[in-house]
């Protein structure tokens, strides 16, 4: 099993440039999330999903979207991005809400 | 005011030291989870517990719900235990997280 994987794992965006982040889980969850992590504060969610074709906002959505067309796949988008947005992105999944959650290695996002 | 409190910061032990990390939190919750962050950024899940205590070789963790408050423990300390090691509460449908304690292990 690979797990939770996400794509990319760094990318440099101008601002106003739009770009797609996925996430993948082979584990049969589902639930999954979009975290974001920024120095001195704790991880945030962003969205997430409790299911195929659900999604919901979590702590901080504005400017971000997501969709979860499959079970396994979770994207997270942003459609102009700001240099706000600089973050690392992380990706969970879990078989249940209160459920062990399994992280993604990470996305570093640069937005200039 | 974070719902989520982590205390120390930062710790910095003596390899074989035991050590204590704690996680209070303000909010109803119906689990606690504590991860480790490894220096290389992934984040790994080391307990998600709703009462009393769980251990898992070297590491308990512990949770008063009535004082809401959680420890994690590490025995026998080693340099390999260096990491960021996060509490989360799972309150309603949402993940609190605290800042962090950063652990540095000395040989």
């Amino acid at each position: 099993n690979a797990g939770v994987t996400q794509t990319p794992k760094f990318r440099v965006l101008k601002t106003g440039q739009s770009m797609t982040l996925l996430c993948a889980q082979d584990m049969n969850h589902e639930y999954m999330y979009w975290y974001r992590q920024d120095p001195g504060m704790g991880l945030r969610l962003i969205h997430y999903s409790v299911g195929e074709g659900t999604t919901a906002k979590g702590e901080v959505p504005d400017g971000y979207n997501v969709s979860r067309l499959k079970k396994q796949n979770f994207l997270l988008g942003l459609e102009s991005a700001a240099p706000s947005q600089t973050s690392v992105y992380f990706c969970a999944s879990s078989y249940g809400q209160a459920d062990t959650q399994y992280f993604g290695p990470g996305t570093r996002l640069t937005v200039l | 005011k974070n719902e989520v409190e982590q205390s120390p910061q930062n710790l910095t032990a003596q390899e074989g030291e035991f050590i204590t990390i704690n996680c209070s939190y303000s909010v109803g919750i119906s689990a606690l989870h504590w991860l480790q962050q490894h220096p290389g950024g992934g984040i790994v899940s080391l307990f998600m517990l709703s009462s009393g205590k769980k251990k898992h070789g070297r590491l308990i963790a512990t949770i008063n719900i009535q004082e809401k408050h959680s420890s994690l423990h590490i025995t026998a300390s080693h340099p390999r235990d260096s990491a960021v090691y996060i509490c989360a509460a799972l309150g309603g449908n949402q993940f609190y997280f605290g800042t962090g304690t950063s652990l540095t292990v000395i040989p």
